[in-house]
């Protein structure tokens, strides 16, 4: 079955710290990823995407994200975290074409200033 | 920018009632999903709909159902609620290759 896996479920970090979350993917054929945060009180946002191409992937807020296809993972990273980083992030995955979207569970961030 | 509406931002319901959930999208998009989204489960496709009267089941669609009379809108129905149907469910919407757009959510409380 078609999942997304993502191993930390908490993450805590002082400000300028590097972030990284880890996801994997468990899909068949040619896969969409995504990324998307969810800030406190907020809806959910996209952060980036992979589609096709440049494995590597640069969102909005200085995130980035590299798609490994033998390891089936999509991490998301960031150099220098801020405390406004804050947030629970999501990673997804659908088959390309297909619109069903499968989310990972989770990961709760929290950024000590 | 495309905007997901949901009705409700927190909704209180008993035992047995029966309740619906209301999304609308104003960018004519073909897609509409429900999600719910739970600590330490992320979020859980519930139903989805790719076209006006068609439905297809996610993952969860047990206990709900739902209704897609016109395109921009997209209902999620409680046939009879439930203590473990106590959640926040997330209406979204796309088109064939953009990125799901979420609504604010509706966090519902069945007592």
């Amino acid at each position: 079955a078609q999942s997304v896996s993502q191993h930390n479920h908490h993450v805590i970090l002082s400000e300028a710290a590097s972030l990284e979350l880890g996801c994997n993917y468990s899909y068949g054929g040619t896969v969409n990823l995504f990324w998307y945060v969810q800030y406190p009180g907020q809806h959910l946002q996209l952060l980036l995407k992979y589609f096709s191409g440049d494995p590597l992937v640069k969102g909005i807020k200085g995130f980035e994200a590299e798609f490994i296809k033998s390891k089936f993972s999509f991490n998301l990273r960031k150099p220098s975290v801020q405390w406004s980083d804050t947030a629970e992030y999501f990673c997804a995955a659908r088959s390309t074409g297909f619109q069903k979207l499968v989310f990972g569970t989770g990961t709760r961030l929290l950024v000590s200033p | 920018d495309v905007k997901v509406t949901q009705s409700s931002r927190y909704l209180v319901k008993r035992t047995g009632e029966k309740v619906f959930l209301e999304c609308v999208q104003d960018m004519d998009h073909e897609n509409m999903f429900w999600y719910r989204q739970d600590p330490g489960l992320g979020l859980r496709l519930i139903y989805f709909s790719y076209d006006v009267k068609m439905k297809e089941k996610g993952d969860i669609p047990e206990g709900y159902s739902v209704s897609r009379e016109k395109k921009e809108r997209f209902s999620l129905i409680l046939e009879s609620a439930s203590t473990n149907q106590t959640s926040m469910y997330l209406c979204a919407a796309k088109d064939r290759d953009s990125p799901l757009h979420f609504g604010n959510g509706t966090r519902l409380t069945v007592t």
